[in-house]
């Protein structure tokens, strides 16, 4: 699986939209991009995922460069409850049959 | 609907010991997957089962063993604890569909001492 690179640790106010960028310069043309998050204390859960286009849904939105290197998960408007750790996912075409591969992810801390 | 269970949800072992960990998936899901995680580390994928066998399998020596059972529940099974398998267990489940989502459950803590 291609890799990828994101922030150790991100800060952001309340109520105030969060970008978090993931770098992966080694995408190929089939592959897609995942994210997921990681309350305390729990198992992760499923954010978004998308290929080319931008996604959107309740949870965030997913912007993906031109050329596929670099992606962003915004949160448009933060709450305390977002504070956790967000893994940003490569999947090859055939995802249905693999595990996820997944780096340190970025801490987000949220000030009230 | 009850998402992903798991159980224990803590365990103490001791080195040399083994273990049983159990997993039930979500409703209607066929497809087990199980992660173990370090503390300060991102889940680490052991393997993946369908149909009762093991389809898929991350960089984890044989002393890790699994099951599916017809009901698709699932065990982890590990051999001959070692202090460095002392991490939070993860199972995940989803349907055997391209790019399926998986829903991960609480975790089980497993301590080995």
């Amino acid at each position: 699986d291609a890799k990828t690179t994101q922030p150790n640790s991100m800060e952001s106010n309340e109520e105030e939209p969060v970008h978090l960028p993931c770098n992966h310069s080694t995408i190929s043309g089939t592959d897609y991009i995942h994210w997921y998050r990681q309350l305390p204390s729990q198992g992760p859960e499923y954010v978004i995922h998308g290929l080319t286009s931008n996604v959107n849904n309740r949870m965030a939105s997913l912007a993906i460069a031109e050329d596929r290197k670099s992606s962003t998960l915004i949160l448009h408007r933060a709450t305390l409850r977002d504070a956790a750790v967000y893994y940003c996912i490569l999947r090859g075409h055939f995802g249905g049959a693999d595990g996820l591969t997944f780096g340190k992810g970025t801490h987000l801390i949220i000030q009230p | 609907d009850a998402g992903v269970t798991q159980s224990p949800t803590h365990l103490i072992k001791t080195r040399g010991q083994q273990v049983t960990l159990r997993c039930s998936p979500k409703s209607g899901h066929d497809t087990v997957s199980w992660y173990q995680q370090a503390l300060g580390q991102g889940p680490q994928f052991i393997f993946q089962y369908y149909e009762e066998e093991e389809r898929q399998r991350g960089n984890f020596p044989d002393r890790f063993s699994g099951h599916q059972f017809p009901n698709y529940s699932s065990e982890l099974n590990v051999n001959a604890l070692l202090l460095g398998d002392s991490a939070l267990y993860l199972c995940a489940s989803s349907f055997n569909t391209f790019q399926e989502t998986q829903y991960f459950g609480p975790g089980t803590r497993l301590l080995v001492l």
